[in-house]
C-alpha cells in the first residue's frame, strides 16, 4: 500500500506564475489535508477536503490559493501569481475517514524566485 | 501566541535519554502526537496519546502526558545518531479537521 504520494518534490516558479502541487492519498482514504511549513516553522492548516467538496478552508489565504479534490484523481492546490512570500514546502496528508491519525506525503518545496 | 509551543534544540549523547517537551493551550485537545522529520523528507507519526491517558510507551519511546498542565513530553531511551531529526508535536481536538503543530524541536544526537 503506497503512502501519501505528492508530486512534484520540488518547484521552482517565477513572480506571477502559477503553481500546481498534487496529491494522491493513500489508497482507501477520502479525506485529505492540505499543510504548509514556512523555513524554521511548525505545519500550519490550510485546507481539508473530502471527495469533491471543501469542508474546512479556515488556513487558506483569502486569494490566489485554491484547492479541489476531483472525483477521480489527485488533490490539487494551485497558487496564482505566486509571489516570494508562499516559498514554502507544501504538505499533504490523508485519512480514511474522521479519525485521530494523518498520513502525510513527503512534501512539495516551492521556491519563488 | 501559538497554541502549541516546543523547545527549538536539544542537544544529547548517543546511548544518553532525551526528553523533548511540548506544551499547549486548549483544553479540548482530544489526541497529541509527536511526529519525526528527517531532512528534506516528510513526517513520520512517531506515536499519539488520548488526551485521557497519562502515559504510553513503545519500545524506546515514552510519552508522559500532564493534562492538569497541558504538558506533553517524549522521552527517547538510549538515543542512537538516527534519532537526529526534528520532532514535532501536535494535538488534534473533537473535530480531527486539522493538527496544531508546534515549531518542532531539533534533535542533534553527538556520538
Amino acid at each position: 500500500n503506497a503512502g501519501v504520494m505528492q508530486n512534484p518534490r520540488h518547484l521552482v516558479r517565477r513572480r506571477g506564475q502559477e503553481a500546481r502541487l498534487r496529491c494522491s492519498p493513500m489508497k482507501g482514504h477520502s479525506h485529505v489535508y492540505w499543510y504548509r511549513q514556512l523555513p524554521e516553522e511548525g505545519l500550519k492548516f490550510m485546507v481539508y477536503l473530502q471527495k469533491e467538496n471543501i469542508i474546512d478552508e479556515s488556513g487558506m489565504p483569502k486569494e490566489r490559493f485554491s484547492a479541489e479534490f476531483p472525483k477521480e484523481g489527485p488533490s490539487i492546490l494551485r497558487i496564482q501569481q505566486v509571489v516570494r512570500g508562499d516559498s514554502a514546502a507544501y504538505f499533504c496528508a490523508s485519512s480514511p475517514r474522521t479519525e485521530n491519525i494523518q498520513y502525510f506525503g513527503a512534501g512539495t518545496r516551492l521556491s519563488v524566485l | 501566541g501559538e497554541d502549541v509551543e516546543q523547545s527549538l534544540f536539544l542537544s544529547v549523547r548517543e546511548g544518553d535519554s532525551s526528553v523533548i517537551n511540548c506544551t499547549y493551550t486548549d483544553s479540548s485537545s482530544t489526541y497529541l502526537y509527536w511526529y519525526k522529520q528527517e531532512p528534506g523528507a516528510g513526517l513520520q507519526l512517531l506515536t499519539y496519546i488520548f488526551s485521557n491517558m497519562d502515559m504510553k510507551q513503545d519500545q524506546r519511546l515514552t510519552v508522559l502526558l500532564n493534562k492538569k498542565d497541558k504538558h506533553l513530553s517524549l522521552r527517547i531511551a538510549d538515543t542512537q545518531t538516527g534519532d537526529s531529526a526534528i520532532y514535532f508535536c501536535a494535538e488534534s481536538r473533537s473535530n480531527f479537521n486539522k493538527f496544531y503543530f508546534g515549531s518542532g524541536t531539533k534533535l542533534n544526537v553527538k556520538p
